[in-house]
């Protein structure tokens, strides 16, 4: 079975703090995705990456960024976290184009 | 630019009865199209996938979806809903025009009383 993992389920930061949240995947997946989750809005791209070193913003790129230096780690960087940034984030991976996306189990942050 | 309309935020059914989840897409060509579900404080499990050929397809834990181009439409169904159902369900849609990312719905919240 293909395993996306995330180093935190539960997360509390206080504002201005540099946060890192981490993802891996087991399958040697090409693409890699992080989402955030929030009610009513459904899941929102923030960024993705095609390959190692390779990062493309997402609908909601403002306020993040992301690295890729191995294949199986794609890392999710809130530079100075803010109060609005208080969501569920979802990684994904998927082998290629043109297939499913499988999940991690989420991280839930507050920033308090 | 592709969308994905879940009309029904919430849905309440009880247990045994019938279930349809309402899903309908915006692309301009033929579109590739999931459902996921989540569990609370889960992520997300791929349920079913539509790509091509037969438009009815057959997903995990007895859920079923068909496409219907005419009508931009993909809902999921259920014949007997059971209470481990009860979940949010996301209704997604992809592009075949060689980018990988998925567009998805707002999610519709089904509560299954007894």
């Amino acid at each position: 079975d293909v395993k996306v993992t995330q180093s935190s389920r539960y997360l509390v930061k206080r504002t201005g703090e540099k946060v890192f949240l981490e993802c891996v995947q087991d399958m040697d997946h090409e693409n890699m995705f992080w989402y955030r989750q929030d009610p009513g809005l459904g899941l929102r791209l923030i960024y993705f990456s095609y390959d190692v070193k390779m990062k493309e913003k997402g609908d909601i790129p403002e306020g993040y960024s992301v690295s890729r230096e191995k294949k199986e780690r794609f890392s999710l960087i809130l530079e100075s976290a803010s109060t609005n940034q208080t969501s569920m984030y979802l990684c994904a991976s998927s082998p290629g184009d043109f297939y499913e996306q499988y999940f991690g189990p989420g991280t839930r942050l507050t920033v308090t | 630019a592709q969308s994905v309309t879940q009309p029904d935020i919430h849905i309440t059914v009880s247990e045994g009865a019938s279930l349809e989840l309402r899903c309908n897409y915006s692309y301009g060509a033929t579109p590739y199209l999931f459902w996921y579900v989540q569990s609370p404080g889960q992520g997300l499990q791929l349920l079913l996938k539509y790509f091509s050929g037969d438009t009815l397809v057959q997903g995990i834990k007895g859920f079923e979806a068909e496409f219907k181009r005419s009508q931009s439409s993909f809902n999921l169904r259920k014949p007997s809903v059971h209470w481990s159902d009860a979940a949010e369900y996301f209704c997604a849609v992809g592009a075949k025009d060689g980018a990988n990312n998925l567009f998805f719905g707002t999610g519709t919240r089904l509560t299954v009383i007894p």
